[in-house]
């Protein structure tokens, strides 16, 4: 399966500042990454598919302007949560999709940020 | 939209033992794919073993396999010969058109 890397693994910020998250599909070019969130003891919840070279697609009720999303080329995708607040504390997922491969729906996951905003 | 549901918020089961985990969705598309994935306490998601729907055949991994009843919408996960590197949260997750939809967990814990 491919390999996907995340920096950085832990953050912790003040709030009202900007963060920015990496993920990197390390083996193969991705059209398509995914970002997800997961609260403590819960299951992961889709914010937005990050497609190269175009505008990412919004999950409903993801606000596009706090969560900042660059997809710039086939194995780079950036998340940037902007102005965070200690409600946007969690962890943050990413993953990439084999695309027309044929296991083309398989997504494999970056191992995770943790975010925490004081 | 789909939904993924995880009846079984917590199993435990003794090393070298056989598990069931249960699964059920609903769709109303034909053309899909389901998965198991793992997130250990490192929190890293592990895919376990995926099946697709238009393929009868259960699908297999070692010691992982599925019971896929389509028409029942089920999809349970069979862990064989259990081993303390199981114990983790399994999500069952539902995939059409590259967008996946996740059961809430089962949390496993393998004891020895």
């Amino acid at each position: 399966g491919a390999v996907v890397s995340q920096h950085p693994s832990r953050v912790i910020c003040k709030s009202g500042t900007s963060v920015k998250i990496e993920c990197r599909s390390l083996d193969f070019q991705a059209t398509t990454m995914f970002w997800y969130r997961q609260f403590p003891k819960k299951s992961l919840m889709l914010m937005a598919t990050s497609n190269e070279g175009s505008k990412a697609t919004y999950e409903q009720g993801v606000e596009k302007d706090k969560f900042l999303i660059n997809h710039a080329s086939l194995t780079l995708s950036t998340l940037t949560v902007t102005s965070a607040h200690p409600e946007d504390s969690s962890f943050y997922i990413c993953s990439v999709s084999e695309g027309s491969r044929p296991a083309a729906d398989t997504q494999y996951f970056g191992p995770g940020t943790r975010l925490t905003v004081l | 939209a789909q939904t993924v549901t995880q009846s079984q918020p917590e199993m435990s089961v003794q090393e070298a033992e056989t598990v069931t985990l249960s699964c059920t969705y609903d769709t109303s598309e034909s053309n899909y794919y389901l998965f198991w994935y793992k997130q250990p306490p490192s929190r890293q998601m592990i895919l376990v073993i995926r099946q697709e729907a238009y393929k009868q055949q259960n699908a297999t991994e070692n010691r992982f396999s599925v019971n896929f009843q389509k028409a029942a919408k089920s999809f349970s996960l069979k862990i064989s010969d259990s081993q303390l590197g199981d114990t983790a949260m399994y999500f069952c997750a539902f995939s059409r058109n590259y967008k996946l939809t996740f059961g809430k967990g089962t949390l496993l814990t393998v004891n020895p």
